[in-house]
């Protein structure tokens, strides 16, 4: 019944890693999204993807890739993992993307070692 | 600066006390998101609004658009609204979509 899941939800890797998390959701909604949320707790959109199109692409490393085979699925894959990585990753959907409310998964944690 | 600022960052309350969180922010926008966080972690929409006001329960949020500004009003707060709010503003130039976030402002309401 989870409306937004991601996977895992605790990550624990060594430096120089290549590790991806997974999102899924079975809202129907057609715009997803990727935010990190430092230990500041600042929340900051990384990507979003409508329809499987790109159309959020931050200022991220190009370390971070997001990969949207379908319309319910958004995954992210890290690269070689520095310990600035480290950080709650948020997974969220929407019905669409321009300022709809959104649903958030329960974030996945992940931890630099 | 921000493009988003939230006031206060953190707000100390008893059980019962009307709640008031401010936003403010710097772009025209076309909506705009107040959010919840647990201290959990897990993260709750509350409201998208672009214009007026809305309720729900004890929550009202009202945005004005002429002053660029929003606020967050809590009634009868409880200790079970004890969390972080977030303020976002979405905005559209052309085909760029932007969704710029607030610092959050930590609410403690005690018993």
């Amino acid at each position: 019944d989870t409306a937004v899941s991601q996977t895992p939800k605790y990550l624990v890797t060594q430096m120089g890693n290549d590790k991806s998390i997974k999102c899924e959701q079975n809202l129907g909604h057609d715009t997803m999204y990727w935010y990190k949320q430092d230990s500041k707790k600042f929340l900051k959109i990384m990507f979003s993807y409508n329809n499987k199109e790109l159309i959020i692409n931050e200022t991220v490393p190009n370390r971070f890739s997001p990969k949207s085979p379908d319309k319910a699925h958004l995954n992210l894959h890290i690269n070689s993992l520095e310990l600035g990585d480290s950080a709650v990753y948020f997974c969220a959907s929407s019905q669409g993307p321009y300022g709809q409310p959104q649903h958030f998964g329960d974030g996945t944690r992940l931890s630099i070692l | 600066k921000n493009e988003v600022e939230q006031s206060p960052q953190n707000l100390t309350a008893q059980e019962g006390e009307f709640i008031t969180i401010n936003c403010s922010y710097s772009v025209g926008i076309s909506a705009l998101h107040w959010l919840q966080q647990h201290p959990g972690g897990g993260i709750v929409s509350l409201f998208m609004l672009s214009s007026g006001k809305k309720k729900h329960g004890r929550l009202i949020a009202t945005i004005n658009i002429q002053e660029k500004h929003s606020s967050l009003h809590i009634t009868a707060s409880h200790p079970r609204d004890s969390a972080v709010y977030i303020c976002a503003v979405a905005s559209v130039e052309g085909s760029n979509y932007k969704l710029t976030f607030g610092k959050g402002t930590l609410l403690t309401v005690n018993p």
